[in-house]
């Protein structure tokens, strides 16, 4: 069974700092990598979706790195808010979707 | 462009009982996965379809637990009899096919067993 890991579980940080979540996996031939966002009581909302082709993914300020050969993603980000405050959530593709367990991100006014 | 829909957000039921979750998924999406979410953890897959075929429902416990997908389009999940520990978020999701496209989920069915 693939596993996919969160590091931190959580984390807290002042309005304005820079972040970076990261996802790790235990197989190199990923599909593809996807960040999702879960805001509480709600469904996953899709943020970033990185191809197992592709190095990186940005939307916004949001930046999304993928290094399959040391089974790593990282979420990168910019400027963060208020808004921000939400779990985030990555999910590997091998022959199916393996969701990590999350990082509560906490951005504090 | 409508998202997942699903029915209903909450339900309540005592043990040893029916329940049914109802999905709605994205307009032209052939994919579509039933996950279970329990608090603090990320989703896991418990069936994905393929149109009208479950080509992955090997976490389904199928001794309680049944799904369906006529016609391709909508899909129900059913639970016959619930159990206490079934009491999770079940999350539908779909996407345009299942060759690791983007997947849309929609906002869950929060479940509780009594």
């Amino acid at each position: 069974k693939q596993e996919v890991t969160q590091i931190p579980a959580a984390l807290s940080v002042p309005e304005g700092e820079n972040l970076v979540l990261n996802c790790s996996f235990t197989d190199s031939a990923i599909y593809n990598l996807q960040w999702f966002r879960q805001d509480p009581g709600k469904g996953l909302t899709s943020l970033l979706l990185i191809q197992s082709s592709q190095r990186e993914q940005t939307s916004g300020r949001l930046n999304a790195s993928l290094d399959k050969s040391s089974g790593r993603s990282t979420l990168y980000i910019a400027a963060s808010q208020p808004g921000d405050s939400a779990t985030y959530l990555c999910a590997a593709s091998f022959n199916k979707f393996y969701f990590g367990s999350g990082t509560k991100l906490n951005v504090k006014p | 462009e409508a998202g997942v829909v699903q029915s209903p957000r909450y339900k309540i039921i005592e043990k040893k009982q029916p329940v049914a979750f109802w999905c709605n998924p994205i307009s032209g999406h052939n994919t579509l996965y039933w996950y279970l979410q329990n608090l603090g953890q990320g989703p896991e897959l418990l069936i994905r379809y393929e149109n009208e075929e479950a080509v992955d429902d090997s976490q389904l416990p199928k001794d309680r637990f049944s799904a369906e997908r006529l016609k391709g389009v909508d899909s129900t999940l059913k639970i016959q009899p619930a159990e206490l520990g079934d009491s999770a978020v079940y999350l539908c999701a779909s996407s345009l096919d299942g060759n690791g496209n983007e997947q849309f989920f929609g906002p869950g069915t929060r479940l509780t067993v009594l």
